[in-house]
């Protein structure tokens, strides 16, 4: 069956650069694109970026500059790269398929000294 | 970018009632290829966003048939036809026409 899984430091210290694994199964990486979204405590979805099914990506305008998308497609997984963290970069990231149908656990992230 | 605006940002509900959710686009959201990439997921309390209809009216494999989703270009609608205590959450409509994608703030259905 479909799943999805986040992985990744838990605490990340402000400046530093976050770095997340998004591991899919029951599914091919070249056929379905999958979104990064993110949401703080307490706040609503926020969408981040997209890696497509052949490798293009798509980011978020007020993150664009500081987010990376990538993938390796043999060992299925999506790669999620954002520089200088500040503190209201924390919340839970998701990894999420195609049409938001499949959606990974989350995994919360603290931005902090 | 496309702003989705959702309306009411709160609802109060009791069981049993009918009650609709409205998102607006701040541009039409046909895409060139004739689809219309508008969805609603919903957001219960600790778990991960589900989604509920996609392409503006398509019910999500397995979700009740009580939900119901219509609209075109920029005005779409999310009804609910008797809600249900597991109904209870936030409800989002994204948008994955127009690159970059966008969520709406949301709208908390609450018991009443």
């Amino acid at each position: 069956q479909v799943q999805l899984k986040e992985s990744g430091p838990g605490l990340v210290q402000p400046s530093q650069t976050l770095s997340l694994t998004c591991t899919v199964s029951g599914f091919s990486l070249t056929s379905y694109n999958v979104h990064w979204v993110r949401q703080p405590p307490g706040k609503g979805l926020e969408w981040m970026g997209r890696m497509r099914y052949n490798g293009d990506t798509s980011y978020n305008s007020a993150l664009k500059s500081r987010l990376s998308i990538s993938r390796d497609t043999s060992k299925n997984q999506v790669f999620l790269k954002m520089n200088s963290l500040q503190t209201d970069d924390t919340g839970t990231y998701y990894c999420t398929r195609h049409l938001f149908d499949y959606w990974g656990q989350g995994v919360m992230v603290t931005v902090s000294s | 970018d496309v702003v989705l605006t959702q309306t009411p940002p709160t609802l109060s509900a009791t069981i049993g009632q009918s009650v609709s959710i409205s998102c607006r686009s701040s541009q039409s959201l046909l895409h060139s290829n004739g689809n219309t990439y508008l969805h609603w997921l919903l957001q219960r309390p600790g778990q991960s966003p589900q989604l509920l209809i996609y392409l503006v009216s398509r019910l999500e494999s397995g979700v009740p048939n009580r939900f119901s989703g219509s609209g075109s270009g920029t005005d779409f609608t999310l009804k609910i036809s008797g809600v249900e205590a597991e109904d209870l959450g936030v409800y989002y409509c994204v948008q994955g026409t127009h690159a970059p994608y966008t969520f709406g703030a949301g709208t908390k259905l609450e018991l009443k």
